[in-house]
C-alpha cells in the first residue's frame, strides 16, 4: 500500500519567513496530493491540492509543488503569520473522489513567532 | 463549499456505555464516508471506509465487531463504540466524499470513557 513521510515534524519561522514542508510517497499510481491544515481540537481543512497533470499550483501565499519522477511534493507558504500556525498534514491518493482514500503523512506542527 | 456535520463534539461517559456518532453531509451526496481516529499530536489514522448502501471495509487491526458502521443514506453515516473502555478514548473525524469531491472532514467527536 501507499506509504507517505512528511518533514520536518516540527518547524519554527519568524513572522514574514516562508515555510516549506516536504513530502515523499511510494505508490507510483497516486496522482491527488491534498494539504490539510488543522488546528488543535479541530477538523482538518483543505487549504491547496494538486492533481498529477500539474508540477506546481498556487493560491496566494500557498504553493505546492510535485516532482512525480521522484516522488515528492512540497508545501511553501510565504509571508507567514500568526494564523498560519497549526499543523499541516499531506495526504496522497489516487484521485481526489471515487471513494478512494488518503493516506496522510505523519504531519508537521508549523509555529510563526513575532 | 462541501459541509461535513459531526455530533456530538463530545462525549464523556461510563465503562461498557455503547457510544453514536453521527457524520452528515449536508449539501452533497456522500457516496463515500471515512472514519478516522487521531491520537494527541499524532496523524489521522483510518479505521475504515464506508459506502452508502454497503457493509463498511475496515482497515486492519480495526475490529469491526467494536466499531460498528452504518452508511444507510447518502447523507448520514454512524459509528458505534460498543461497550467503550478507557482505551477507547480519542478523537474520532469523519470525513465524506461523493463524485469527484475532496475529502471535506466533520468537526471531530472528542470519546472520553471513564
Amino acid at each position: 500500500g501507499e506509504n507517505v513521510e512528511q518533514h520536518p515534524s516540527t518547524l519554527s519561522v519568524q513572522e514574514g519567513d516562508s515555510a516549506v514542508i516536504k513530502c515523499t510517497y511510494s505508490d507510483s499510481a497516486s496522482n491527488y496530493f491534498p494539504w490539510y491544515k488543522q488546528e488543535l481540537g479541530k477538523r482538518p481543512q483543505l487549504i491547496i491540492d494538486i492533481r498529477s497533470n500539474v508540477g506546481e499550483k498556487k493560491d496566494q501565499r500557498i504553493a505546492v509543488t510535485l516532482n512525480k519522477t521522484a516522488k515528492h511534493f512540497s508545501l511553501h507558504i510565504t509571508e507567514t503569520q500568526p494564523e498560519d500556525s497549526a499543523v499541516y498534514f499531506c495526504a496522497a491518493s489516487i484521485s481526489a473522489g471515487g471513494g478512494n482514500k488518503l493516506t496522510f503523512g505523519t504531519g508537521t506542527q508549523l509555529k510563526v513567532e513575532l | 463549499g462541501a459541509v461535513v456535520s459531526q455530533h456530538p463534539s463530545r462525549v464523556i461517559c461510563k465503562s461498557g456505555t455503547s457510544v453514536k456518532i453521527e457524520c452528515r453531509s449536508l449539501d452533497f451526496q456522500a457516496t463515500t464516508m471515512f472514519w478516522y481516529r487521531q491520537f494527541p499530536k499524532k496523524s489521522l489514522m483510518l479505521m475504515a471506509t464506508s459506502n452508502e448502501g454497503s457493509k463498511a471495509t475496515y482497515e486492519q487491526g480495526v475490529e469491526k465487531d467494536k466499531f460498528l458502521i452504518n452508511h444507510a443514506s447518502l447523507t448520514l453515516s454512524t459509528l458505534t463504540v460498543t461497550s467503550a473502555h478507557p482505551e477507547d478514548s480519542s478523537f474520532y473525524i469523519c470525513s465524506a466524499t461523493g463524485g469527484n469531491q475532496p475529502q471535506h472532514f466533520g468537526d471531530g467527536t472528542r470519546l472520553s470513557i471513564l
